[in-house]
């Protein structure tokens, strides 16, 4: 079954740290992961995409990283700030006959000064 | 310069009403989607449009009619609304299907 999981589904952290956002997929065959970022009352933006060959990408204070043997893909934010404070979301490209996306169901992060 | 604008913002009406959604892409994008998110925020696609013509619709009742008259515009016509369509629908549009998308911000539907 194709499916998108996050982890953790919701996480708090203090003005300054770091912290890493976690998906798991199931989704076959994979065309490419993106992570968005979604602040409250707004649409989802993207970050990062990710294909098959790559195992990091930055943007910014953003930095993606993929492991496609294990299905893995994690989202760091260094230094965070109070802006970052968004649900971010995993979403996974299948490619068969057409492109279809699966959605994850997102990591609301707050972070507090 | 909204890339990708969507109205209203809030809709709040009675059950058994009809209303529709419009939305508009200035980014000459091929292909526009419509989206539900539920409570969960689980983001599940309704329908998607390249270049006017209907390419996914996925299992969402009859009383939900997509039009798209150019292919900057796809409106979202709802019939008989029902509680369980309180939700947030998103419009997006991308250059072809599984491209990056560029999401509205949301109208908020509200079935009272």
């Amino acid at each position: 079954k194709n499916q998108v999981e996050q982890s953790p589904q919701s996480l708090i952290i203090l003005e300054g740290k770091n912290c890493t956002l976690q998906c798991n997929y199931t989704v076959s065959p994979f065309s490419n992961l993106r992570w968005y970022k979604q602040d409250t009352g707004r649409g989802p933006v993207s970050l990062t995409i990710m294909t098959f060959s790559e195992n990091t990408k930055s943007n910014g204070r953003y930095t993606a990283t993929l492991d496609a043997d294990t299905k893995q893909s994690s989202l760091h934010i260094t230094a965070s700030q109070l802006s970052d404070s968004a649900s971010y979301i995993c979403v996974v490209t299948r490619m068969d006959s057409s492109y279809k996306l699966i959605f994850g169901s997102g990591t609301r992060l707050l972070v507090r000064p | 310069d909204t890339a990708v604008s969507q109205t209203p913002k809030y809709l709040v009406t009675q059950m058994g009403n009809d209303k529709s959604i419009k939305c508009e892409q200035n980014l000459g994008h091929d292909t526009m989607y419509w989206y539900k998110q539920d409570s969960k925020k689980f983001l599940k696609i309704m329908f998607s449009y390249n270049n006017k013509e209907l390419i996914i619709n996925e299992t969402v009742p009859n009383r939900f009619s997509p039009k798209s008259p150019d292919k900057a515009h796809l409106n979202l016509h709802i019939n008989s609304l029902e509680l369980g369509d309180s939700a947030v629908y998103f419009c997006a549009s991308s250059w072809t299907s599984g491209e990056k998308l560029f999401f509205g911000s949301g109208t908020q539907l509200s079935v009272l």
